[in-house]
């Protein structure tokens, strides 16, 4: 079994649509979460980056996580055709700074959003 | 700034030859890594360095050397390439020691006859 489970869709939404993006995790260490965004052919770029347990938003993105059932969520709110891409969470963390030296990924969600 | 860059975008390699994957960064980050993404796998962990003259191993290190004589680069190193190297690369670097906040390269793409 994998540490970080991402269904890797793809997941197509019309243009305006909330889209819920989410991961599982095995690992109990994990404190640190992000999430990345990939367009086809390029280097992830870092969209979201949360500590702990909570919520964190910025503009039309929030990142949820909950530790006790392990899962961490992106939701988007207003979908736009530019948001078609592949989203990866990640994870670090674990005791003192050793832990946050390595990032543990899903395999990525695709999504589509269809004008 | 730059950024992370990373030479070359594409290399095709015969199975048994060797060489090296160039990462810049003008950031002046101390942390930087390298990660191979295959399909269905997601990004896994090669080698990474907290400083220059520090690097230590990831998930996926064999096949792999690096070193890091400046805080700028950090070049990898195929020694004798093999077709399950065939991947796409990404070189990355973050502020501190630490990986919350890393920028990624562009990525090469690499593949090995």
């Amino acid at each position: 079994q994998k540490e970080v489970e991402q269904d890797p869709g793809p997941l197509s939404v019309p243009e305006g649509a909330i889209v819920s993006l989410n991961c599982t995790y095995s690992n109990s260490a994990f404190q640190y979460f992000m999430w990345y965004r990939q367009y086809s052919r390029k280097g992830p770029e870092l969209l979201m980056y949360t500590y702990s347990s909570g919520n964190k938003e910025d503009g039309r993105f929030t990142a949820q996580v909950d530790k006790s059932s392990k899962y961490i969520s992106l939701f988007i709110r207003d979908s736009q055709p530019s948001d078609s891409a592949t989203y990866l969470c990640a994870m670090s963390g674990g005791p003192m700074d050793t832990g946050r030296r390595a990032l543990t990924f899903g395999s990525g969600t695709r999504l589509q959003v269809q004008p | 700034n730059a950024g992370v860059t990373q030479t070359p975008k594409f290399q095709v390699l015969k199975t048994g030859q060797s060489m090296t994957l160039q990462c810049a960064q003008d950031m002046n980050h101390e942390y930087m890594s390298w990660y191979r993404q295959d399909p269905g796998m997601g990004l896994r962990l090669i080698h990474y360095s907290v400083g220059a003259g520090i690097t230590d191993q990831g998930e996926v290190p064999n096949g792999y050397n690096v070193s890091r004589s400046t805080t700028e680069d950090f070049p990898l190193r195929l020694l004798s390439a093999a077709p399950s190297q065939t991947s796409v690369y990404f070189c990355a670097s973050s502020r501190g020691q630490t990986v919350e906040t890393q920028y990624f390269g562009p990525g090469t793409r690499l593949l090995v006859l």
